[in-house]
This record gives C-alpha cells, sequence and structure tokens, in this order.
C-alpha cells in the first residue's frame, strides 16, 4: 500500500499569508504512461464532506479559488493557499488514486494566526 | 447539480449488519466509479472500497480492514450504490461517505451517513 505522509499536523497563519502543506508518498504516483500525478487534495470543513480541490496534482477543480494552488511530482507534493482567508480554516488533506487502496494523508490543520 | 445521498446508518451490536445505499442525481451515474470512505469522530479519512463503472465490469476492491466482510454493489437503473457491511466490529464506527470518480480523483461526496457499532 503507497502510505501519505502529510507535514505539519497543523498550521497557524495570519490572514493574507501565505499557506504551505506538505505531502509525500512512499511510492511513486506518477502514471508514466500518461506523465500524470495520481494524487488530490481535499478541504474538509468541521461538519461537512470533504471537498476536491486540486487533482492531477496541480489542477483546481472548477471554482476552486485560485489562491489555492497544487504543486510537485513524483513522490513530493505540495498544497499552497496564497493568502489565507478566514473561510479557508479547515483540515486538508492529500490523497492518492494511483492504485487501490486509495489512501489518504493524516490531514493538517490550517487555523488563523 | 450533483446530490449524494447516503441512508441506511444507525445503530447496531458487534457481529451485526447494516445495509448503507447511496442515491445519486445529476451525474451519469452508470459512468462513475462509486467509492465508500469513513470517517471515524475526531479521526481523518479512510478508504473502505469501490466499484467501477459499466465499462470496467463494475470491479470491486477493498480496504485489507473490511475485506470479507463489506461488499460493495450498485443498481445503475436506480442510480444507487450500495455498502453491505456484515459481522461489524466497534471499530467500524464512524461517519460513512459515497464519493464518486470521474477520472478526477473523488469529485462528489455525499453529506455521509453514521454508523454505530456498540452494545
Amino acid at each position: 500500500d503507497i502510505v501519505m505522509t502529510q507535514s505539519p499536523d497543523s498550521l497557524a497563519v495570519s490572514l493574507g499569508e501565505r499557506a504551505t502543506i506538505n505531502c509525500k508518498s512512499s511510492q511513486s504516483v506518477l502514471y508514466t504512461s500518461n506523465n500524470k500525478n495520481y494524487l488530490a487534495w481535499y478541504q474538509q470543513k468541521p461538519g461537512q464532506p470533504p471537498k476536491l480541490l486540486i487533482y492531477w496534482a496541480s489542477t483546481r477543480e472548477s471554482g476552486v479559488p485560485d489562491r489555492f494552488s497544487g504543486s510537485g511530482s513524483g513522490t513530493d507534493f505540495t498544497l499552497t493557499i496564497s493568502s489565507l482567508q478566514a473561510e479557508d480554516v479547515a483540515v486538508y488533506y492529500c490523497q492518492h488514486y494511483y492504485n487501490v487502496p486509495l489512501t489518504f494523508g493524516g490531514g493538517t490543520k490550517v487555523e488563523i494566526k | 447539480e450533483v446530490q449524494l445521498v447516503e441512508s441506511g446508518g444507525g445503530l447496531v451490536q458487534p457481529g451485526g449488519s447494516l445495509k448503507l445505499s447511496c442515491v445519486a442525481s445529476g451525474l451519469t451515474f452508470s459512468g462513475s466509479d462509486v467509492h465508500w470512505v469513513r470517517q471515524a469522530s475526531g479521526k481523518g479519512l479512510e478508504w473502505v472500497g469501490r466499484i467501477r463503472n459499466t465499462a470496467n465490469n463494475y470491479a470491486t476492491a477493498y480496504a485489507a480492514s473490511v475485506e470479507g466482510r463489506f461488499t460493495v454493489s450498485r443498481d445503475d437503473s436506480k442510480n444507487t450504490a450500495y455498502l453491505q457491511m456484515n459481522n461489524l466490529k466497534t471499530e467500524d464506527t464512524a461517519v460513512y461517505y459515497c464519493t464518486t470518480n470521474n477520472g478526477r480523483g473523488l469529485d462528489y461526496w455525499g453529506q455521509g451517513t453514521l454508523v454505530t457499532v456498540s452494545s
């Protein structure tokens, strides 16, 4: 099974500042035949289901603000919130969909400093 | 608007069974892979299992923690997916989400249904 490791577990960022979350997979999730990274990022607010933010490691889902961006390839990935807004307070998860079982990172809780 | 609505959760004793349903609307359900993901209170997300679409012969796969006890199925004529859970254990207590994959990760999610396994 592919193990997804996120860091940090939590971070506090001032409004308008940058938040960076890292995700590392135990093996590459880059499918060489199509050059796509099978990596997604989700946002989960209290009492709500997760919401897809980013897929293919760097493609924003429709309707997601452009302050959210994803980067990385192979085994190392990053989710960046360029200018943190109050509504971005949530837990963020990375997840691979390279094969089964799908696995998630442990989550990163983002708060306002 | 895409909607996934889960139902069937509740309180069940250890060793008991429960069948969850997920009714979809607003999307071409037959073309979607359907996954089940669970979340224990205050914990992270755990993938449970999935059933692929008809083009992929409805192939199923399960997490090791539920293999042999849980079964995912679907009825495309009813736009509905199911999660049959047998021999339930206390550690199966969680909110269970139905979610779809249309080629870009887990794109649509239901609100979840709570399953509590307790004596």
